[in-house]
């Protein structure tokens, strides 16, 4: 399996705080992504990058930001957390290029936000 | 736009018996789908993928999946369910564009009976 950890694992923070959650992968893997999963939702893409400091809105991306300014790691940023952003939060990874790469996925990190 | 419909939220099985999962795309080209598993608090780990070609793929598991274009369909099989297959199932689709962005069907929790 790939090399893809997150921190931190398990947040709970309150409503208004901002909250950063790291995803780092050791694959050299050109592409990042973060997805958030709510029961009956699936997971939905939030943000995406396709190289240092490129990276682009998925469907979900209101309140949140990303940044992406080493290959190895890409952050998510809740500026003003809310209760609606309580959620578990998966990043992935692919290299190669075209539509067929598969994805590889972090453990997850739980945030509850009070 | 693309989507995924898993329509079957739950499935009990009993071990030893078969399991199908079904998956129903929309996407206006040639779709790449895949099939990944979640066991409970880990990440997702593809089961199978079918990018063209024959349209009955195998995976890893004991897992097989049909691409039927006519119907739309994608579903997932496996003639005898394992206590450890107990998890829940997610298809997905990518669209041809910057990124590989995977959009997910909501997903199928898959109980299994001793």
């Amino acid at each position: 399996d790939a090399g893809i950890t997150q921190s931190p694992r398990h947040k709970v923070t309150e409503t208004g705080t901002p909250v950063t959650l790291r995803c780092h992968q050791t694959e050299n893997h050109r592409y990042m992504y973060w997805y958030r999963q709510d029961p009956g939702h699936g997971l939905r893409l939030i943000h995406y990058s396709y190289g240092v400091k490129d990276t682009d809105k998925g469907e979900v991306s209101d309140g949140y930001s990303v940044s992406r300014s080493k290959t190895e790691d890409f952050l998510l940023t809740l500026e003003s957390a809310t209760s609606s952003q309580t959620s578990v939060y998966f990043c992935a990874s692919r290299s190669g290029q075209g539509g067929t790469g598969e994805l590889f996925f972090g453990e997850g990190s739980r945030l509850t936000v009070l | 736009a693309q989507s995924v419909t898993q329509p079957d939220i739950h499935i009990t099985v009993s071990e030893g018996a078969s399991l199908e999962l079904r998956c129903n795309y929309s996407y206006g080209a040639t779709p790449y789908l895949f099939w990944y598993v979640q066991s409970p608090g880990q990440g997702l780990q593809l089961l199978l993928k079918y990018f063209s070609g024959d349209t009955l793929v195998q995976g890893i598991k004991g897992f097989e999946a049909e691409f039927k274009r006519s119907q739309s369909s994608f579903n997932l099989r496996k003639p005898s369910v394992h206590w450890s297959d107990a998890a829940e199932y997610f298809c997905a689709v990518v669209g041809e564009a910057a990124g590989n962005k995977l959009t997910f069907g909501g997903g199928t929790r898959v109980l299994v009976k001793p």
